[in-house]
């Protein structure tokens, strides 16, 4: 029963490197969610997707690009990465129906030097 | 857009004692849920308990429950007989209907300490 899978778990970047990080998910959810959570600053939606094709900009949605090319991944890619950047990556997904809550991976911690 | 607000950033409780975590929201909607999900050091996210907006009971897992005040816009986190295991990062989160309304809106956290 595998739920939200995140690869890689852990990476260090040099700045101006690129990245991607992959998002799987097994239980046929319709939504997907890319956040960044920082010290004192909770959980940031970086990007997020209502369907298979279909991708939104979230609240801190700059330096950073996604695709959902199927229903069950979504990746979240990194073209120049800067300082900036260092946090840990939080990928999930729910049902559209409101009453259902959303799935998380277990984070990706970036740090970018 | 959705606003959550969790005042305290840190708070702590002796064991076998309770504890209040603080939570309000700011939105128009009139149907909506609350969530408060608990990150415990091993950095995984676990749904502690949910509340719809259109229920007046307050909602109850075990020794979570919550004081849920509609007209206030508060959304408090009640947890009894405190255990070492309670020792985590708890956020508060929203979820409008709608379109980009589905998406989670968090707050910035409470770390809750448990001391034996």
């Amino acid at each position: 029963n595998a739920g939200v899978t995140q690869t890689p778990k852990f990476r260090v970047l040099k700045t101006g490197q690129s990245m991607t990080l992959l998002c799987a998910q097994d239980m046929n959810h319709e939504y997907m969610y890319w956040y960044r959570q920082d010290p004192g600053m909770g959980l940031r939606l970086i990007h997020y997707s209502v369907g298979e094709g279909t991708t939104a900009k979230g609240e801190v949605p700059d330096g950073y690009n996604v695709s959902r090319l199927k229903k069950q991944n979504f990746l979240l890619g990194l073209e120049s990465a800067a300082p900036s950047q260092t946090s840990v990556y939080f990928c999930a997904s729910s049902y559209v129906r409101l009453n259902t809550e959303a799935f998380f991976g277990q984070g990706t911690r970036l740090t970018v030097v | 857009a959705q606003t959550v607000t969790q005042s305290q950033p840190e708070m702590s409780v002796q064991e076998a004692e309770t504890v209040t975590l603080s939570c309000t929201y700011d939105t128009s909607e009139s149907n909506y849920y609350l969530f408060w999900y608990k990150q415990p050091p091993s950095r995984q996210m676990i749904l502690v308990i949910r509340q719809e907006a259109y229920k007046q009971q307050n909602a109850t897992e075990n020794r979570f429950s919550v004081n849920f005040q509609k007209a206030a816009k508060s959304f408090s986190l009640k947890i009894s007989d405190s255990q070492l295991g309670d020792t985590a990062m708890y956020f508060c989160a929203f979820r409008g209907p709608g379109g980009s309304n589905y998406k989670l809106t968090f707050g910035k956290g409470t770390l809750l300490t448990v001391n034996p």
